[in-house]
C-alpha cells in the first residue's frame, strides 16, 4: 500500500525567508502524480504544486517549488520569500497515474513569524 | 474559490440520527470524491464517483453511502451516527478522474459535522 510521510509536525519561518517542508513517499508504482495541498485556518484545501513522477523537471508555481527525487521517494516543498498568508497546514499527497484516491501525509503546520 | 460547492458548511446533529452532506462540482467535472479529514484518523479517502457511476471505494463505513446525480451534484448520507463521526468532510471534483488517468482534483470548503 501507497504511504505518505511528512516527518516535521510543524515549522516555523520568518517572513521574507526561505523554508522547506519534506515528505516522503512508499510505492512500488513507476508512474504517478505527487501534490502539495495547503490548508489555511479557513480549512479550504488549496492546491498549492503538482508533480509528474514521469518529468524530470522540478514544477514551481510563482514562490513555491519542490525538490523531487524520483529515487529516493523524496518530495520536498521550498516557499520563497515567505509571507504571512503562507501560514497553513501543509499536506503532501500521492496519487497512482490510474488511481483515484489520493493518500495524504499527516500534515506540517507551518508557521510565519512577522 | 476552487469552484466546488458543499452544503451545509456547518451540521450539529445527536447520536443515531442521519445526515445528508451535498457538492457541486466544478462546471465540466465529472468526477466526484469524498474526504473525511479528522483528528485521529487524518485525511481519508471515502469513494468516487464518475458520471454518476462508483468508481472507486476506500475506508468507507457501511452507514455512509452516496450518489451522484444526473446533472453530476453528488450527496453523501451518513446514518446512525456516533461521536466518532465527527470530522471535516470534504467533497473534491476532477475532469475525469478514470481508471486511465488521475487528475487533479480540486476541493469544495468542506462540511463540518458534530454528532453529540
Amino acid at each position: 500500500a501507497q504511504t505518505v510521510t511528512q516527518s516535521q509536525p510543524e515549522m516555523s519561518v520568518q517572513e521574507a525567508e526561505t523554508v522547506t517542508l519534506s515528505c516522503t513517499y512508499d510505492t512500488s508504482e513507476s508512474d504517478y502524480y505527487l501534490f502539495w495541498y495547503k490548508q489555511p485556518p479557513s480549512r479550504q484545501m488549496i492546491l498549492v504544486i503538482r508533480q509528474e513522477a514521469y518529468k524530470q523537471q522540478n514544477a514551481t508555481e510563482n514562490r513555491f517549488s519542490v525538490n523531487f527525487q524520483k529515487a529516493a521517494k523524496s518530495f520536498s516543498l521550498k516557499i520563497s520569500d515567505s509571507q504571512l498568508g503562507d501560514a497553513a497546514m501543509y499536506f503532501c499527497a500521492y496519487v497512482m497515474e490510474y488511481g483515484n484516491k489520493l493518500v495524504f501525509g499527516a500534515g506540517t503546520i507551518l508557521r510565519v513569524k512577522s | 474559490d476552487s469552484g466546488v460547492t458543499q452544503t451545509p458548511k456547518h451540521l450539529i446533529t445527536a447520536t443515531g440520527q442521519r445526515v445528508t452532506l451535498r457538492c457541486s462540482p466544478r462546471s465540466g467535472d465529472l468526477s466526484v470524491y469524498w474526504y473525511q479529514q479528522s483528528l485521529d484518523q487524518g485525511l481519508q479517502f471515502l469513494i468516487q464517483y464518475y458520471n454518476g457511476e462508483e468508481r472507486a471505494k476506500g475506508n468507507i463505513l457501511e452507514r455512509f453511502s452516496a450518489q451522484q446525480f444526473p446533472d453530476l451534484h453528488s450527496e453523501l448520507n451518513l446514518s446512525s451516527l456516533e461521536l466518532g463521526d465527527s470530522a471535516l468532510y470534504f467533497c473534491a471534483s476532477s475532469v475525469a478522474g478514470t481508471r486511465f488517468v488521475a487528475d487533479t482534483q480540486y476541493f469544495g470548503p468542506g462540511t463540518r459535522l458534530t454528532v453529540l
